[in-house]
C-alpha cells in the first residue's frame, strides 16, 4: 500500500512563528501536493512539485513556501504564522501520469495558530 | 471563483435511500474526473475515476458515476445508502486546460441515519 505520512496530527504555533510542515512518501512517486482544507471550500492547492527541486505555485501559494530536497519529502513552510493560515493541511503524491493517475493522501495536520 | 462546484454542502438520508451527489466542472478539453471520499478521521480515499471509454464508471462500495460532457457534470450515485456512508464527498478534476492540477470542489457532507 501507498503511504502518505505527515510529521504532526495537530500544531500549535504562535502568530509569527516559522513552522515547517514535512511529508513523506514511500512509493517513489514523482509528484507531491500540498494543500489546505477549510469548511465549504474543499481543497485548495498551495503548492506542487513534479520533481525533486523543482515546484510551481497553486491556487493559494501566498505566506507559503515549499522545498523538495529528495523525492521523498516534500516540505511546507509557513515564514510568519498568521490566524488566517489556521486550518486542515493534506499532502498527497501522485506518480507520473499526465493528470490521470490516482492521487494518496496524507492523514492531515490540524494547525492552529494563535 | 470555484472552477469545480457541488451543488450540495450537506445532505441527510436515512439508511436505503438513494443518493446523487452533483459534481460540474467549468474546464474545456480534455479532462480527468475523480470522486474521493473521507469518512470521519480517516484520509482522503479515491472512490472512482473516469478518464475515457464508457462514461457510466463503477466505484467501491457500490457507487457509481456517470460523465456528461455536454452538461461538464460528473454526479455521484448510489442506489440505496449505509450508514458506513457518513462521510464528506468531494468531486475533484485534472485538466489539460489548468496545467494538469488536481481542482477539488467545495465537498459535500452526507449524513445517514440509521
Amino acid at each position: 500500500d501507498v503511504k502518505v505520512t505527515q510529521s504532526s496530527r495537530y500544531l500549535v504555533k504562535r502568530t509569527g512563528e516559522k513552522v515547517f510542515l514535512e511529508c513523506v512518501q514511500d512509493m517513489d512517486h514523482e509528484n507531491m501536493f500540498w494543500y489546505r482544507q477549510d469548511p465549504g471550500l474543499g481543497l485548495r492547492l498551495i503548492y506542487f512539485s513534479y520533481d525533486v527541486k523543482m515546484k510551481e505555485k497553486g491556487d493559494i501559494p501566498e505566506g507559503y513556501s515549499v522545498s523538495r530536497e529528495k523525492k521523498e519529502r516534500f516540505s511546507l513552510i509557513l515564514e510568519s504564522a498568521s490566524t488566517n493560515q489556521t486550518s486542515m493541511y493534506l499532502c498527497a503524491s501522485s506518480p507520473l501520469g499526465g493528470g490521470s493517475t490516482e492521487a494518496f493522501f496524507g492523514q492531515g495536520t490540524r494547525l492552529t495558530v494563535v | 471563483a470555484q472552477s469545480v462546484s457541488q451543488h450540495n454542502h450537506h445532505v441527510i438520508l436515512s439508511e436505503a435511500a438513494s443518493l446523487e451527489l452533483g459534481c460540474n466542472y467549468s474546464y474545456g478539453g480534455t479532462v480527468n474526473l475523480f470522486w474521493y471520499v473521507q469518512y470521519p478521521g480517516q484520509h482522503l480515499q479515491l472512490l472512482l475515476k473516469y478518464f475515457s471509454g464508457d462514461p457510466l464508471v463503477k466505484g467501491i462500495k457500490g457507487f457509481e458515476a456517470e460523465f456528461i460532457k455536454s452538461k461538464f457534470s460528473f454526479n455521484l450515485r448510489k442506489p440505496s445508502v449505509q450508514w458506513s456512508d457518513t462521510a464528506e464527498y468531494f468531486c475533484a478534476v485534472n485538466a489539460k486546460a489548468a496545467g494538469n492540477k488536481l481542482t477539488f470542489g467545495g465537498g459535500t457532507r452526507v449524513l445517514v441515519k440509521p
